[in-house]
């Protein structure tokens, strides 16, 4: 069965800070990994994906993710965080359907 | 623009009241989703569509139900058998098979 964890709650950074968000999946086939990103009251926005072939995956505003097979994680990176960049952040698989994580609340400190 | 539109964006229902959420798209998606998101929980497929007149339960689908009369409109009501219905509800559409969603900006249901 598909299923994705992401072990941190909430997180707060400094503005200008480097960010890693986690996540870790099961699937039995080669996953489809996603990121999405949702500010309060809105939906979800796409910010990457993950198919196949380069590991090293970019996406919207200044955001990467990096698929590691071997440790079955697909985390997210961004290399100095805005305030706008608050918010929360959902790791996804997809199979048949989606099958989210549970969520990491970002905070980010002036 | 193309996208998908859920109204209304906050919803009060008594208790023992069914209430109907819309979702309408003119993205010309012929598959249609309906989540339910809570804290700490992310989100919960209830519902899905991949053709008019068709549709499929999800993981939560116990206290819900759904139509697909029309390509463009997917409404959810919560009816009086869902013993939790506070939540925010998210629609989402795409091509069949296809991983690229588009979601709605959701509808925040209360039970008052």
């Amino acid at each position: 069965a598909q299923s994705v964890t992401q072990p941190d709650i909430h997180i707060t950074v400094s503005e200008g800070a480097s960010l890693e968000l986690r996540c870790n999946y099961s699937y039995g086939a080669t996953p489809y990994l996603f990121w999405y990103v949702q500010s309060p009251g809105q939906g979800l926005q796409l910010l990457l994906k993950y198919f196949s072939g380069d590991t090293l995956v970019q996406g919207i505003k200044g955001f990467e993710a990096e698929f590691k097979r071997s440790q079955s994680s697909f985390n997210l990176r961004k290399p100095s965080v805005h305030w706008s960049d608050a918010a929360e952040y959902f790791c996804a698989v997809y199979g048949q359907n989606f099958v989210f994580g549970p969520g990491t609340r970002l905070s980010v400190l002036p | 623009d193309g996208g998908i539109t859920q109204s209304p964006k906050y919803l009060f229902r008594k208790e023992g009241q069914n209430v109907t959420l819309s979702c309408e798209q003119n993205l010309n998606h012929d598959a249609m989703y309906w989540y339910r998101q809570d804290p700490g929980q992310g989100l919960r497929l209830i519902y899905y569509s991949q053709i008019v007149n068709d549709f499929q339960k999800g993981d939560i689908a116990e206290g819900y139900s759904v139509s697909r009369e029309k390509k463009e409109s997917f409404p959810l009501t919560v009816t009086s058998a869902q013993k939790n219905p506070t939540a925010f509800y998210l629609c989402a559409s795409s091509l069949p098979g296809a991983s690229d969603y588009t979601f709605g900006s959701g509808t925040r249901l209360t039970v008052v």
